[in-house]
Parts: structure tokens; C-alpha cells; sequence
């Protein structure tokens, strides 16, 4: 497997814009996750699915964000408008069953927001 | 709820010094404990874990030991090497009922010099 894979690994808009973070899982796996990552938040989870059911998405920041995940194979997280304080580094990242299980990262989407 | 406490950085070394970098937790239950690395513009990748009280992980060279009376998961490596620079996240998995909690801590930038 190619691991997870994630598109575009950098995005530069104009705020307003509207921006979508496409991610493929790895296949067979059940869960779903999207972090974002900054210098002054560190590493936090926006929104997880399972089985491509939404499960917690109480640290998406605000309506603006919105994330997807139509089938086993992928998922969007889309900000519209984008501002730039969006400006961050996004992963995803997939995992089997059990608490055991490691998660994989993709290697990030840097979106600059200007 | 789960939270994860590892040591501030940055952390300077020379070469073939002694690592250790602190990492403690809250949580409910029997979690699983996972450190990861992250190089510099690449995503997080599984250094080792441990599943259950007084697992030792282990790998290329750095482990770490599941303490539930300290709750704790140090990690440790004897002799660090130029190639170890990157940042470190301490992090942990449970799995209350459906749902899926893998929590991370803010992560500790290492620096190996020659």
C-alpha cells in the first residue's frame, strides 16, 4: 500500500477562497482523522470517522470548516471562506480497529491563506 | 477527559549523548501509548508503542516503558546520532465504547549536533 495519500502538499489562495484537502486512506482501515498543526497550537484534531460515519468533529474551529467522507476511500476537508489564521499544516491520518492499532499520516497539506 | 504532558523544548545534544524526554498522561480506562516522530516537512511516523502496563517499546535504538503507577512513558535512547534530530509526540489511544480518543501531546523539538 501507498500509505496515506494527500493532495495538493501545498496550497497557496486568497482569503475568501474557498479550499478543499482531499485524503485517500489506507485501505481496510476503519478510521479516519484530520489534524491541523501550528507553531503556537501544536498538533490538534479537527474531526474523526468511522467506518465513514463522523464521530466527533468538536474541535472543527467553526462553520467554516466542513469535512466529508463519501466512501471508504476518501475524504475532504474543505474551509470556505479561508482566513488566513487557516494558515497551517494539514494532516490526515487512518488507523484499523483497536486502541492498539497506529495511525498513519499522510504528509500534509501546507495551506497558506494570504 | 485523556491529555497527554511531555517535556518543553527544544532539546540540544551532542552526538552519542544520553535521551531522555519526559511524557506523562490522564486517562480513563487501559490506554495504549504510542511515541511518534515527525522530520522536518514529513508527517508523524510510529517510533514504538506499548499496549499494556510494564510493555517496554523499542526501536532503532530508543524505548520507552508503560508505567501505570507513574503514569508515565519515557523516552529514552543511550547514544543519539545527528539522524535522530526531529521533533518527538508522546501520544495515547482509547477506545471508550464506539467511540475512538488518540491524544497527542504539544511534541518536543530534539537537536543532535556533531
Amino acid at each position: 500500500d501507498a500509505g496515506v495519500i494527500q493532495s495538493p502538499r501545498h496550497e497557496v489562495t486568497e482569503m475568501g477562497q474557498e479550499v478543499t484537502l482531499r485524503c485517500k486512506p489506507i485501505s481496510g482501515h476503519d478510521y479516519l482523522f484530520w489534524y491541523r498543526q501550528t507553531m503556537m497550537r501544536g498538533l490538534e484534531l479537527l474531526i474523526y470517522f468511522n467506518n465513514n460515519v463522523p464521530i466527533d468533529d468538536s474541535g472543527m474551529p467553526e462553520d467554516r470548516f466542513s469535512a466529508k467522507m463519501p466512501n471508504a476511500s476518501f475524504s475532504t476537508l474543505k474551509i470556505q471562506p479561508s482566513e488566513p489564521r487557516d494558515s497551517a499544516v494539514y494532516f490526515c491520518a487512518s488507523s484499523g480497529e483497536g486502541q492498539g492499532a497506529e495511525a498513519f499520516f499522510g504528509q500534509g497539506t501546507r495551506l497558506t491563506v494570504v | 477527559g485523556n491529555s497527554v504532558t511531555q517535556m518543553e523544548g527544544p532539546v540540544t545534544l551532542s552526538e552519542e549523548a544520553f535521551l531522555t524526554i519526559n511524557c506523562t498522561y490522564t486517562a480513563t480506562g487501559y490506554p495504549s501509548l504510542f511515541w511518534y516522530v515527525q522530520y522536518p516537512g514529513e508527517g508523524l511516523q510510529l517510533l514504538l508503542k506499548a499496549t499494556k502496563a510494564d510493555d517496554k517499546g523499542s526501536n532503532k535504538g530508543f524505548e520507552a516503558t508503560y508505567r501505570k503507577e507513574t503514569t508515565s512513558f519515557h523516552l529514552e535512547k543511550g547514544s543519539v546520532q545527528v539522524s535522530d534530530s526531529a521533533v518527538y509526540f508522546c501520544a495515547l489511544s482509547s477506545s471508550p465504547g464506539s467511540a475512538r480518543q488518540l491524544t497527542f501531546g504539544s511534541g518536543t523539538q530534539l537537536t543532535v549536533l556533531p
